[in-house]
Order: structure tokens, then C-alpha cells, then sequence
């Protein structure tokens, strides 16, 4: 079965310094990972996704990740944080076939920036 | 474009109170459809899909329910609320190329 582990519970880093977000998956085969993050009072807004090629992905709002199949990790970073980054982020995997879709999403990561 | 829409926002209802949540997706057909709660301080967890009318596909056993009656419409019910039943309910939406689209989502106070 595939599960997410989202190691860090709740991260406060200062604005303009830089964000790592740690994501580690187990699937048995290539997996889909996605990133969303979750703003107050809003649902959830798709970061970067990864389905094949290029390891290092760019989104929106200035993140990118990096899948390493090696350590099972799609770590989320960001050079210099930006007060409005302060939200819930999900790291979520995906299966690669089969008639329903499901995400297996991670317990979350919140974040807190101090101005 | 696709959209998804999720109402209420907010809802606040006492124990043993039934609810309904409604979630309709339009500019799609034949969407796969899910029901997510998140628990305060938890992750996401899914509690309902769906891959076609009266089609559901329960993930984990509770004292909610989930029904659609229409192509783009998924439903989420319970017959009497529990305490435990509060949360922030979202719903979902995705088609085979496997990204998912969310509404704004209910967060749900049970008093």
C-alpha cells in the first residue's frame, strides 16, 4: 500500500530566509507526487506535481521539489519565503493505473513565518 | 473551464442533528469524486469515492454516508452528527490524468 510521511509537524522559519519541506514516500512502483498547500479558510490549491522525467520540478508561487527515487523523498523548497507562504502544505502520492484515482496525502506540514 | 463547488462554508450543528454537504463539478464529465475530512491537527484523510452515479466506494467505516445522484454531484450525509463528526470536510474531484481539483471545502463545528 502507498503511505506519505511528512516528518515535520509544524515549521517556523523567518521571511525572506529559505524553506525545505521534507516528503517521503512508499510505492511500490514510479509514483505521482503532488504538492498542494492549504491557506486558511481556503481548500487545497495544487503546488507542483511530478509524473516522469526531469527530477526537479517548478510551480507556482516560486517552489520547486525534488523527486530522489534513491531515498523515496519529494522534498518541497523555496529560496526565500514570503509572509503569504504561511500556510498547511500536503505532500501526496498517487497510483499509476487502475479505474479510481486516489491521493494518499501526508499528515501535513504547517508553517509559520515570522516577519 | 472546470469548476468544482462546495457549500456551505461554514456550518455549526448540534449532536445527533443530520447534515448535508453538497458538491457539484461542472465542464467535466464522468469525474472520479471524493469526500476528505481533515481532523484538527491530522492530515487529509479520505472517506469516500466515487467513479460513477450510485457508484461508492467507502475507505473508512464511520457515522457518515456518501451518494450521488448525478453524473457531477456528490453528496455527503449522516443521520444524526456526532461530537467527533467536527472537521474541515473537502471535496474533490479528478479525471484518469490523475490531478485533483478541491473546493473551498466545510469546515463543520458540532456542538
Amino acid at each position: 500500500a502507498q503511505s506519505v510521511t511528512q516528518p515535520d509537524i509544524h515549521i517556523t522559519v523567518s521571511e525572506g530566509a529559505s524553506l525545505e519541506l521534507r516528503c517521503n514516500y512508499s510505492y511500490g512502483a514510479t509514483p505521482y507526487l503532488f504538492w498542494y498547500v492549504q491557506s486558511p479558510g481556503q481548500g487545497l490549491q495544487l503546488l507542483l506535481k511530478y509524473f516522469s522525467g526531469d527530477t526537479l520540478v517548478q510551480g507556482i508561487k516560486g517552489f520547486e521539489a525534488e523527486f530522489k527515487r534513491s531515498q523515496s523523498s519529494f522534498n518541497l523548497r523555496k529560496p526565500s519565503v514570503h509572509w503569504s507562504d504561511a500556510a498547511e502544505y500536503f505532500c501526496a502520492v498517487g497510483a499509476s493505473s487502475g479505474s479510481a484515482r486516489q491521493l494518499t496525502f501526508g499528515s501535513g506540514t504547517q508553517l509559520t513565518v515570522l516577519p | 473551464s472546470q469548476t468544482i463547488h462546495q457549500w456551505p462554508a461554514t456550518l455549526v450543528q448540534p449532536v445527533g442533528s443530520p447534515l448535508s454537504l453538497e458538491c457539484t463539478v461542472e465542464g467535466t464529465s464522468n469525474p472520479n469524486l471524493y469526500w476528505y475530512r481533515q481532523a484538527a491537527g491530522r492530515g487529509l484523510q479520505l472517506l469516500f469515492y466515487s467513479v460513477g452515479i450510485g457508484q461508492i466506494s467507502s475507505e473508512v467505516p464511520q457515522n457518515l454516508s456518501a451518494s450521488r445522484p448525478q453524473d457531477r454531484q456528490f453528496i455527503l450525509s449522516s443521520k444524526k452528527l456526532l461530537l467527533s463528526d467536527s472537521g474541515f470536510y473537502l471535496c474533490a474531484w479528478s479525471t484518469n490524468r490523475q490531478r485533483a481539483f478541491f473546493g473551498q471545502g466545510t469546515r463543520l463545528t458540532v456542538v
